[in-house]
């Protein structure tokens, strides 16, 4: 399967935290990669996940579950410009091929 | 060290016509890949170059071509172009996992096409 679901929009308070979910379908697992993109711009890298566990990086956290097929991103203290939309994205076929889901967008409010 | 280089960074054509799009990667980096992106469908696949050969297609009609450099630049072209090919087109390269690299896409700032 290429399926990869994520929530379409979100909606956070200023300071508060967020988690937004991705669940995959895979046949071979190549980790799995959270981007940031906002509006008018290119995607940028935020984290990427290969082995199960929480991986955190400054206020940004990602979560894998490899058995559960299931990855989340978790934002903390946040800002008003992290107002963007947050790609969830599987390496497929040895890694040659990644597929992106459609796509989380994020809005914070003051 | 330079990013991704995407020219031109918007072009409107008109129905029929045909599109040529160019992508310099970052230096090292062999591997390019070429999304296409719109609101309703958000990042599709189009395809991937390492060394001059495509080594993976996504679901688009033969009108969508491409190739790459012996240097890594890349280009995409689309012919007899249609209202629907209206997106923003991404190009982004990477590492190869074997040297060292995890598949980490870095994207230029895109092309953004309009078909009239």
């Amino acid at each position: 399967g290429q399926n990869i679901d994520q929530p379409t929009e979100m909606t956070a308070t200023e300071g508060a935290i967020v988690q937004i979910n991705c669940t995959y379908q895979t046949s071979g697992f190549n980790g799995l990669f959270w981007y940031q993109q906002h509006a008018g711009e290119a995607p940028t890298f935020l984290s990427y996940n290969v082995l199960d566990g929480l991986e955190e990086k400054g206020r940004f956290s990602s979560f894998l579950s490899r058995s559960k097929g299931y990855s989340y991103l978790l934002l903390k203290e946040l800002q008003m410009k992290d107002s963007a939309s947050y790609l969830c994205a599987v390496p497929r076929t040895g890694g040659f091929k990644t597929i992106f889901g459609a796509g989380t967008r994020l809005f914070v409010k003051a | 060290k330079a990013g991704v280089t995407q020219t031109p960074r918007y072009l409107i054509k008109t129905r029929g016509q045909q599109v040529t799009l160019s992508c310099s990667p970052i230096s090292g980096h062999r591997s390019v890949s070429w999304y296409q992106q719109t609101p309703g469908q958000g990042l599709q696949f189009l395809f991937e170059y390492f060394s001059e050969t495509q080594r993976n297609k996504g679901n688009f009609p033969g009108r969508f071509s491409g190739r790459q450099f012996s240097n890594s630049r890349s280009e995409m072209n689309v012919s007899t172009l249609e209202l629907g090919d209206s997106a923003l087109y991404l190009c982004a390269s990477s590492r190869n996992r074997d040297r060292g690299g995890t598949g980490e896409l870095f994207f230029g700032e895109g092309s953004r096409l309009t078909v009239l």
